[in-house]
């Protein structure tokens, strides 16, 4: 089954302990981003990748990292959490190629809390 | 920068009451654009998408949205809204590879609706 799946789906943690989040594809897709979703903010991007070892910042990077050292998978780094990442985390792939044109497939979501 | 504006913050509706939710975006060019639906507790889920073609674009679950260029905007309708149908929609747009938001594929979400049907 063609999926996005992400670990851990529930997280607390506290300021400061470092935490990563991971996301796995099994679609070949190229293309991988992170999203965070905040009530009435939408969803905004973190960081996106548009191959292996190619990773670029969305729109609200500031306290997270990412890592593209295989295709199927992007992990979601947090060095040094802190509240305001207090968030719902959303992983997303989508095909190669056409990128104005693609889907993107969407994860669970991992609900994170920092203490 | 550009945006995407969703203006109702949240809809309540009986059931066989048909919907409309409204869309607007700011770029002036070419876009992709897409309707996603989050039901609670889950992942965000496509319900269609319009890239060129005819502006009426018919989604899953009975859902469809209509492009309107000169007006910016991609409302979302239902003619007869079920209970089942209770959830956060998002709208979303893309711009041309390359050319939106400086970042390649990045969809840009407006802020959701929440759609609650009363039984």
């Amino acid at each position: 089954e063609a999926q996005v799946t992400q670990n851990p789906r529930y997280l607390i943690t506290v300021t400061g302990k470092k935490l990563t989040v991971t996301c796995s594809q099994n679609m070949n897709h190229e293309y991988m981003s992170w999203y965070r979703q905040d009530p009435g903010l939408g969803l905004r991007q973190i960081y996106y990748s548009m191959n292996v070892e190619v990773t670029d910042k969305g729109d609200v990077p500031e306290g997270y990292k990412v890592s593209r050292k295989e295709k199927r998978n992007f992990p979601l780094i947090l060095e040094s959490p802190s509240p305001n990442q207090t968030s719902l985390y959303f992983c997303a792939s989508s095909d190669p190629g056409r990128l104005a044109v693609a889907t993107q497939y969407f994860g669970p979501g991992t609900r994170l809390t920092v203490l | 920068a550009q945006s995407v504006s969703q203006h109702n913050h949240h809809v309540i509706l009986s059931e066989a009451a048909s919907l409309e939710l409204g869309c607007n975006y700011s770029y002036g060019g070419t876009v992709n654009l897409f309707w996603y639906v989050q039901y609670p507790g889950q992942h965000l889920q496509l319900l269609l998408k319009y890239f060129s073609g005819d502006p009426l674009v018919k989604g899953i679950k009975g859902f469809e949205a209509e492009f309107i260029k000169s007006k910016f905007s991609f409302n979302l309708r239902k003619p007869s809204v079920q209970w089942s149908d209770t959830a956060e929609y998002f709208c979303a747009v893309i711009g041309p590879q390359g050319n939106y938001g400086g970042s390649q594929g990045n969809l840009i979400f407006g802020k959701g609706t929440k759609l609650s049907v009363k039984p």
